[in-house]
């Protein structure tokens, strides 16, 4: 069974460009989780998108920031404009349940500088 | 809110050394508590789960963890280490009851095992 993954595996851009991240959930799992871990630091939560509806989108830093999953498959992460702040690792996971029990897998992470 | 503390972010030690990586967490009520591992250029992948029982669990790869509830603590054990298990290591927690289901993790321990 293949796990999440997500691509690329790494990215560099310039402070101001666009970068879009994806993620490819494990088939069968309805909820995709989107985290971020700024260099050194604790790995945080952005959202959490069940089939394609956005479930909780609390952690989303701002507006620059857009997730989508269309037809609740794959999901995309879109940076527009990138600052320097937005540099880190963004880990994708997917549950085929979520609630306080569910085990999430994740995704080895996509490592975005921005230069 | 929940919040996770791992005292120790760099560790390095020798092979067939005893391994204990702290974890404490913060929360009033029920928790859920995970350790995961993040071995270099691999996916995040989970080592042990706590959600009800006997408060210590196996997990794989002979590690271990002990849930002491009186202290907030979940540390992480294995007796001897190999160099095999020179990884990125992860505490997090979400509410068992109440609370967000959302894990929150802690900032990570970078184990380094020389051979």
């Amino acid at each position: 069974e293949a796990g999440v993954t997500q691509f690329p595996s790494h990215s560099v851009i310039e402070k101001g460009q666009t970068v879009t991240l994806r993620c490819d959930p494990i088939s069968g799992h309805d909820n995709l989780y989107w985290y971020r871990r700024v260099m050194g630091k604790e790995i945080k939560f952005l959202l959490h998108f069940v089939k394609e509806s956005k479930q909780d989108e609390s952690g989303m830093p701002n507006n620059r920031f857009l997730a989508e999953r269309t037809g609740g498959t794959y999901s995309t992460l879109k940076v527009q404009p990138a600052e320097l702040e937005d540099s880190g690792v963004y880990f994708c996971a997917s549950s085929p349940t979520s609630g306080k029990g569910n085990i999430q897998y994740f995704g080895a992470g996509t490592r975005l500088s921005v230069l | 809110a929940q919040s996770v503390s791992q005292h120790n972010h760099h560790v390095i030690l020798s092979e067939a050394a005893s391994l204990e990586l702290g974890c404490n967490y913060s929360y009033g009520g029920t928790v859920n508590l995970f350790w995961y591992v993040q071995y270099p250029g691999q996916h995040l992948q989970l080592l042990l789960k706590y959600f009800s029982g006997d408060p210590l669990v196996k997990g794989i790869k002979g590690f271990e963890a002990e849930f002491i509830k009186s202290k907030f603590s979940f540390n992480l054990r294995k007796p001897s280490v190999q160099w095999s298990d020179t990884a990125e290591y992860f505490c997090a927690v979400n509410a068992a009851s109440g609370g967000s289901y959302i894990p929150t993790f802690g900032r990570g321990t970078s184990l380094i095992v020389h051979p």
